[in-house]
């Protein structure tokens, strides 16, 4: 069974902080990504990865960065948080592999509160 | 660009009763299309996808999609709900390789009477 871990369920930061999301797939999947979900706005894609140390920008990418050392971890990097990154923040993996559709596995969501 | 539109925002439903949850997109191509299923504090779960072949697909826990062009439509059914139906339900379009890159609708609510 795929498993995506998400390092917190729920996280609250001040507006200015600079904060990490961390996201980890035990499936060796060559594909991750970064999403937040909002209220009637369904998930909106921030940035997905399709290896080690490759990134690229997704619908949303303003005010967000990521980083992907290794195959297993993804991590969401908001420089200088602000009260509109309030929101949840759900990460994906997949891989090639799988065939002509390819499937994305969701971790759990990190809630995240900016005051 | 793509996009995906879901009319409604919440659904009301006895349990037993039938469901069908509404999808509309726009993309170029021939579309990779998904359902999504969202239980309260989990992740999301895959029901279901098409690509290409019967228009009529079958998915997890009692779920069918058909795909019609024509109206670009990709509605969710299920003919007899249950209480744990009680979910967010989202609808996407894929694009680029295999359809990997994901735009969501903004997702209906399902609530679920006795």
């Amino acid at each position: 069974d795929v498993k995506v871990t998400q390092s917190s369920r729920y996280l609250v930061k001040r507006t200015g902080e600079k904060v990490f999301l961390e996201c980890v797939q035990d499936m060796d999947h060559e594909n991750m990504f970064w999403y937040r979900q909002d209220p009637g706005l369904g998930l909106r894609l921030i940035y997905f990865s399709y290896d080690v140390k490759m990134k690229e920008k997704g619908d949303i990418p303003e005010g967000y960065s990521v980083s992907r050392e290794k195959k297993e971890r993804f991590s969401l990097i908001l420089e200088s948080a602000s009260t509109n990154q309030t929101s949840m923040y759900l990460c994906a993996s997949s891989s090639p592999r799988q065939g002509a559709t390819v499937e994305q596995y969701f971790g759990p969501g990190t809630r995240l509160t900016v005051t | 660009a793509q996009s995906v539109t879901q009319p409604d925002i919440h659904i009301t439903v006895s349990e037993g009763a039938s469901l069908e949850l509404r999808c509309n997109y726009s993309y170029g191509a021939t579309p990779y299309l998904f359902w999504y299923v969202q239980s309260p504090g989990q992740g999301l779960q895959l029901l279901l996808k098409y690509f290409s072949g019967d228009t009529l697909v079958q998915g997890i826990k009692g779920f069918e999609a058909e795909f019609k062009r024509s109206q670009s439509s990709f509605n969710l059914r299920k003919p007899s709900v249950h209480w744990s139906d009680a979910a967010e339900y989202f609808c996407a379009v894929g694009a680029g390789a295999a359809g990997n890159k994901l735009t969501f609708g903004g997702g209906t609510r399902v609530l679920v009477k006795p």
